[in-house]
């Protein structure tokens, strides 16, 4: 079965400090792999896809960066964190091509960042 | 583009009342629709989805969704609303075969009263 690790599940860092989030698939490949983001009382709001390795569409200008280093692998990264940047990320992934009855988004877990 | 506004952002039940969430969308073809309950500080889960089969969908924990393309709707509803039922509950789209973007509602926060 398909599983998505998403890790860690709360962070707390400084202003100006980087950031690494990592988001792993199994049982799956060739996913459309994604990163979104929910601020406190607000919706999600899509930060960055990718439909393969090294093939990452951007949604919104800000300070993070998204990579796919393999197949199963989406890490969401900022040099300098940001008191904006604060909010709970969530990565996700969706297969298409195994017909309408299987389409979905499904999530991981979800990172809680605290920016201080 | 693709978009859904949830109407109401809180929603307050009695435990067996009716619970009603509505979500309408805006989209130039035809869309494909899902309903995801996130509880606290945690992901998101499937509740159902429409992918242009059957008009009324049944999904988990006694949830289903009615598509009515006439008035751009997809309403979450459940009979009776029971405690655990209470969360935040999101609308969402996503447009095309291959369709590559999920574009989310604001979401509506449900609350059970006893």
């Amino acid at each position: 079965s398909q599983t998505i690790h998403q890790w860690p599940a709360t962070l707390v860092q400084p202003v100006g400090s980087p950031l690494s989030l990592e988001c792993t698939v199994e049982g799956t490949s060739n996913p459309n792999l994604y990163w979104y983001r929910q601020a406190a009382g607000r919706g999600l709001q899509l930060l960055f896809y990718s439909v393969g390795i090294g093939q990452i569409s951007s949604e919104v200008p800000q300070n993070l960066s998204a990579s796919r280093p393999q197949d199963r692998q989406f890490i969401l990264s900022s040099k300098k964190l940001l008191l904006s940047d604060s909010g709970f990320y969530l990565c996700a992934w969706s297969v298409w091509d195994r017909g309408l009855s299987n389409y979905g988004y499904t999530f991981g877990s979800g990172t809680r960042l605290t920016v201080v | 583009a693709q978009s859904v506004t949830q109407l109401g952002s809180h929603v307050s039940v009695s435990e067996g009342a009716l619970v009603l969430l509505r979500c309408n969308y805006s989209s130039s073809v035809p869309p494909y629709l899902f309903w995801y309950v996130q509880y606290p500080n945690q992901g998101l889960q499937l509740l159902l989805k429409y992918t242009s089969a059957a008009t009324l969908v049944k999904g988990i924990n006694g949830f289903e969704a009615e598509f009515k393309k006439s008035e751009t709707s997809f309403h979450l509803t459940k009979p009776s609303a029971h405690m655990s039922d209470a969360a935040e509950y999101f609308c969402a789209v996503s447009v095309g075969q291959g369709a590559q973007k999920l574009v989310f509602g604001q979401g509506t926060r449900l609350t059970i009263n006893p």
